[in-house]
């Protein structure tokens, strides 16, 4: 089975703090994917990467950065956390096949910023 | 840019019932088109997805949906619904078969009523 996995399930930090979000993925997936999940808002894509050292931006990338020194592991970077960037972070991966495929999730990573 | 609507953030139906998620999008180019669904405290699973040829789509768990291009439709059914189906359900569509672009909706909560 492939395996998504966000290194920490709850966070708390304050606000200006330096925040990162580790994502691995074990099934050798070109393309990574950071999402940010608010209630009533769905997923909004953050950032995504489809290669080593690739990074493009999604629709909401203000306040974020990434980083994919390999390809099995996909960092969020908050540099300066802010209250408004409280909320659940997922993580997903999926080939780049010429196919419509699945994109496999991580459980999540929520994050408070107080 | 393509983009989903879900009708309804959150959907009751009792034990047996007949299950009707709607999702409509918008895209300039014919869609991909995924259905997700997320358990309490999980990432996203694939339920089904449309790609191209048969427009009645099965997915797992009994559920299906139907593409209707004339409605920009892509309803997610199940003809009898279980206790275990109670969970947050997402419309995804994308224009890209790298999976680069995928837009989610923003999600309906069903409630399963014993």
């Amino acid at each position: 089975d492939v395996k998504v996995t966000q290194s920490s399930r709850y966070l708390v930090k304050r606000t200006g703090e330096k925040v990162f979000l580790e994502c691995v993925q074990d099934m050798d997936h070109e393309n990574m994917f950071w999402y940010r999940q608010d209630p009533g808002l769905g997923l909004r894509l953050i950032y995504f990467s489809y290669d080593v050292k690739m990074k493009e931006k999604g629709d909401i990338p203000e306040g974020y950065s990434v980083s994919r020194e390999k390809k099995e592991r996909f960092s969020l970077i908050l540099e300066s956390a802010s209250t408004n960037q409280t909320s659940m972070y997922l993580c997903a991966s999926s080939y780049i096949a010429g196919v419509p495929g699945e994109l496999f999730f991580g459980e999540g990573s929520r994050l408070t910023v107080l | 840019a393509q983009s989903v609507t879900q009708l309804g953030s959150h959907v009751s139906v009792s034990e047996g019932a007949l299950v009707l998620l709607r999702c409509n999008y918008s895209s300039s180019v014919p869609p991909y088109l995924f259905w997700y669904v997320q358990y309490p405290n999980q990432g996203l699973q694939l339920l089904l997805k449309y790609t191209t040829g048969a427009t009645l789509v099965k997915g797992i768990n009994g559920f299906e949906a139907e593409f209707k291009k004339s409605e920009t439709s892509f309803h997610l059914t199940k003809p009898s619904a279980h206790m275990s189906d109670a969970a947050e359900y997402f419309c995804a569509v994308s224009d890209d078969p790298n999976n680069n672009d995928m837009r989610f909706g923003a999600g309906t909560r069903l409630t399963v009523k014993p």
